[in-house]
């Protein structure tokens, strides 16, 4: 079993923050590096796929980095707001398989 | 976008009952599908991965006889708890995607079972 690590467990933050979290996994085997955002009562959907090693991509307030080679990424969030509250998980694609990690819960305090 | 239903989404029963939880993609072809199960304040757990027209491939410690999948078509996969007892109370989910694809999995909306 692959180790897939997030941190923080969670985290609160005050609305206008900007905040990330951390999602380690191995350097070996690396297909693809997944993040998801998993709000309450509904299904995990899906933020990025990133691929290549020093890979960002931005999606509104939220970006993410790649780095295959030490075998992290980092998710940030600009400006947090209410609704950026959810579970934000990572998953290590070898390919064939998913990994996740146990998430990162954020809440944003208005 | 791509979206998988899964239902029900949320089952309560006795100890005893057999429980079977549908998991369907509704606008694409999904020749792989995963069941997973999550216990709280932990990780989703791959409890196996279910291939179209054939077998599916359990995780070791999952019990085959326990966790009964079926993939018979290309959009429709069914995980069947059978005898299920308070242990196997949790949230299951599943998801569709291609293999060997960095596409993203699409995940249901989960199935939380609570056995009485």
């Amino acid at each position: 079993i692959l180790n897939v690590e997030q941190s923080p467990q969670s985290l609160h933050v005050q609305e206008g923050d900007s905040t990330n979290f951390t999602c380690s996994f191995p350097s070996s085997n690396f297909y693809a590096l997944h993040w998801y955002r998993w709000e309450t009562a509904k299904s995990p959907e899906a933020l990025f796929v990133m691929t290549l090693n020093g890979d960002e991509k931005k999606k509104g307030r939220i970006s993410a980095t790649l780095n295959t080679k030490e075998g992290y990424s980092y998710l940030y969030i600009k400006g947090s707001q209410p609704e950026d509250s959810a579970t934000y998980l990572c998953a290590f694609n070898t390919g064939n398989q998913f990994y996740f990690g146990t998430g990162t819960s954020l809440t944003v305090i208005p | 976008g791509a979206v998988v239903s899964q239902h029900p989404s949320w089952v309560i029963c006795k100890s005893g009952t057999s429980v079977k939880i549908e998991c369907r993609s509704l606008d694409f072809q999904a020749t792989t599908m995963f069941w997973y199960r999550q216990f709280p304040k932990q990780s989703l757990m791959l409890m196996a991965t279910s291939n179209e027209g054939s077998k599916a491939t359990y995780e070791q410690g999952v019990e085959k006889d326990k966790f009964l999948i079926n993939h018979a078509s290309l959009t429709l996969s069914t995980l069947t708890v059978t005898s299920a007892h308070p242990e196997d109370s949790s949230f299951y989910i599943c998801s569709a995607r291609q293999p060997y694809s960095n596409q993203p999995q699409h995940f249901g909306d989960g199935t939380r079972l609570s056995i009485l």
